[in-house]
């Protein structure tokens, strides 16, 4: 089944210990993409990867970092979580490495930094 | 200004009826334009998605543009509960950055 798998779908965490979520999909997809959901905010774009070893930042990529060192991987990390970082996260995926091509989701991950 | 504004709603229409969800942009140079559904919890998923002026068809929805007034919109005809989701409408810019409204939620009554 063509999907995007991220992980773990709920996390916990205290202030300043390391975390990462993984994402992975099989669908041999160009880019991939990191957001942010928070009420009233909408989606905001963290990071996005527009092919292997390509990365760059979007609208809030402050206290993250990625990597794409493989083409079905897209890990981000929070080196040092705090608070203001409790969120809805979603990794996405699309064909090619423009916006014209339409994004498939992960299911998502719900951080709590306390 | 936001790239894209959409109403929060929430928007309720009986079972049966047509709902119109509306989104307006504010990029001129705007190529790409695309409607997610989005269930409470679950990650958003794609409905439709339009390049051009007019009407897109597929099913139940219809998706509309006019690049003129910097307005698309999706038409839901025969409105079942199941549609009672939030509704995000995305925009590709004239620079190639993407920007999500914040969603209109609807309710479709019983």
């Amino acid at each position: 089944e063509a999907q995007v798998t991220q992980n773990p779908r709920y996390l916990i965490t205290v202030t300043g210990k390391k975390l990462t979520v993984t994402c992975s999909q099989n669908m041999n997809h160009e880019y991939m993409s990191w957001y942010r959901q928070d009420p009233g905010l909408g989606l905001r774009q963290i990071y996005y990867s527009m092919n292997v070893e390509v990365t760059d930042k979007g609208d809030v990529p402050e206290g993250y970092k990625v990597s794409r060192k493989e083409k079905r991987n897209f890990p981000l990390i929070l080196e040092s979580p705090s608070p203001n970082q409790t969120s809805l996260y979603f990794c996405a995926s699309s064909l090619w490495a423009t916006y014209n091509s339409p994004l498939h989701f992960g299911n998502g991950t719900r951080l709590t930094v306390t | 200004q936001k790239e894209v504004e959409q109403n929060s709603g929430p928007l309720s229409v009986p079972e049966g009826a047509i709902a119109s969800l509306n989104c307006t942009y504010s990029d001129r140079g705007s190529q790409s334009f695309f409607w997610y559904r989005q269930y409470s919890g679950k990650s958003p998923e794609l409905i439709m998605f339009i390049y051009s002026n007019g009407d897109k068809e597929d099913g139940r929805f219809t998706a509309q543009l006019n690049k003129a007034s910097q307005y698309v919109s999706l038409l839901i005809r025969d409105s079942q509960p199941s549609d009672s989701a939030t509704y995000l409408c995305a925009v590709t810019t004239g620079a190639n950055n993407l920007f999500f409204g914040t969603g209109t939620r609807l309710t479709v009554i019983p």
